[in-house]
Order: structure tokens, then C-alpha cells, then sequence
């Protein structure tokens, strides 16, 4: 298996330009979830999806859309970078844990995203 | 309000020396479950451990173990006989309840440990 894998690695956009980051896993979990991390403030949440065709906002979700046509894919896009996008981004695949009330989360590898 | 408070930004120790990573955590709910992760300078997220509020029992696996203490709201994180290796960045992470009935993770800012030879 490969995880949860993440492309690209780094990209640097101007400011105005849209992109979309890949995000795939083939574990075959439910759950998927988009965080950015940024200096100082750890990792928040932007969108996540409990299934195909299932998706919602998390704590900072503006400027980013998503979409979960498969189980495999939850790309995210930026429809217009701004510098305040500068981040990494990490996409995470979760199953929910057969004993508790919690996910067992896998994270990919992240993409370093620079806006300028 | 959820929230995690690591309130050390950086640390810096001498091979060899015990370090403690503090957390402190604000929640609502009365289950939840607590989280660390390493992050090393490659940059991805390890995993270290899940605890759950029920189970308050220290854990130790090798040289690290936690202590997670519900009358203080807190879940530190213990190294012993620090090695370079372990420098790295380090969360800890709440669950919080989201619709759909998904646990996303809050993450604490970070604490950055810096072990010298």
C-alpha cells in the first residue's frame, strides 16, 4: 500500500492563480481531511469528507473548495492563491476505530505551498 | 471552546539530559481523546500515541512516556535520555466532534526540541 500520497511536493503560485493539490489514498478509509499548518498556530482543519459525495468545512475554509467524487481522491483547490495561502497542507485518510469513538488518521507526506 | 496550549515554543537540551513536553487542553466533551505526533525535520507527521479520557494509567514505551492528569487537564510528554534523533517539532492534538460524525484534531502550536550532541 502506498497511503495516503500527496502531489505536488512544493509548488509556488502568483498571487491570483488557481491549482488544485492531489491527495489519494488506497487503504480504502471512509474518511478524509484536508489541515494546513502554519508557523506558531499547529494544524487546522479546512475541509474534510465522511464519504463519497460527503464534504464540509472545517475552521478556516475560505479560498479552498473540495470534492470527493471517489473514495480515493480528495483533491483541494485554491480558486485564487493569495499569500495568506503560504502553508503546508496535509491531507489525512481516517477509519474509525473498531473499539472508541475515534479515527485512526494516516497523513501524507504534505506539499509546501508558496504564494507570492 | 476545544483547545490545546503547548506553551513551551522551544526547547533546547544536551544529549542524554530528561525532557518534558508540556500540554494543557480545554474541551467539552467528556470523551474525547488525546493525541501526540512528531514531526522531524523531513516534515511528515508521526504518530506516538492516543489516549482516551477514560484511561488516565501513565504510559511508557522505550524511552518515552506520557502522563496524562484529568484534574489538571494536562497530557505531557516525557523523554528520557534524550538522543539528536528526537529533535523534531511535536503536537499534541484533541479530538473534537464534527458533523457527519467525524472526529477532526485540534493541534497545539508546536513545541520544537532541539537536542545537542
Amino acid at each position: 500500500n502506498a497511503g495516503v500520497t500527496q502531489t505536488p511536493k512544493f509548488q509556488v503560485l502568483k498571487t491570483g492563480q488557481s491549482m488544485t493539490l492531489q491527495c489519494a489514498q488506497d487503504m480504502n478509509h471512509e474518511y478524509m481531511s484536508w489541515y494546513r499548518q502554519d508557523p506558531g498556530m499547529g494544524l487546522r482543519l479546512i475541509h474534510y469528507s465522511v464519504g463519497a459525495g460527503i464534504t464540509d468545512q472545517g475552521e478556516v475554509p475560505n479560498g479552498y473548495n473540495v470534492s470527493r467524487s471517489t473514495t480515493e481522491d480528495f483533491p483541494l483547490r485554491l480558486l485564487s492563491a493569495a499569500p495568506s495561502q503560504t502553508s503546508v497542507y496535509f491531507c489525512a485518510s481516517s477509519y474509525l476505530l473498531p473499539k472508541g469513538n475515534t479515527y485512526e488518521q494516516y497523513f501524507g507526506p504534505g506539499t509546501r505551498l508558496t504564494v507570492t | 471552546a476545544q483547545k490545546v496550549t503547548q506553551a513551551q515554543t522551544e526547547i533546547s537540551v544536551v544529549e542524554k539530559e530528561d525532557v518534558t513536553l508540556d500540554c494543557v487542553y480545554e474541551t467539552r466533551d467528556t470523551t474525547y481523546y488525546l493525541f501526540w505526533y512528531k514531526q522531524p525535520p523531513s516534515g511528515e507527521l508521526v504518530f506516538l500515541i492516543r489516549r482516551n479520557s477514560f484511561d488516565e494509567q501513565n504510559e511508557i514505551s522505550g524511552r518515552y512516556s506520557w502522563n496524562f492528569q484529568k484534574s489538571t487537564s494536562s497530557f505531557n510528554f516525557t523523554i528520557t535520555a534524550s538522543q539528536v534523533v528526537d529533535s523534531a517539532v511535536y503536537f499534541c492534538a484533541l479530538s473534537d466532534h464534527v458533523s457527519g460524525g467525524y472526529n477532526k484534531l485540534i493541534f497545539g502550536a508546536g513545541t520544537r526540541l532541539a537536542v545537542h550532541p
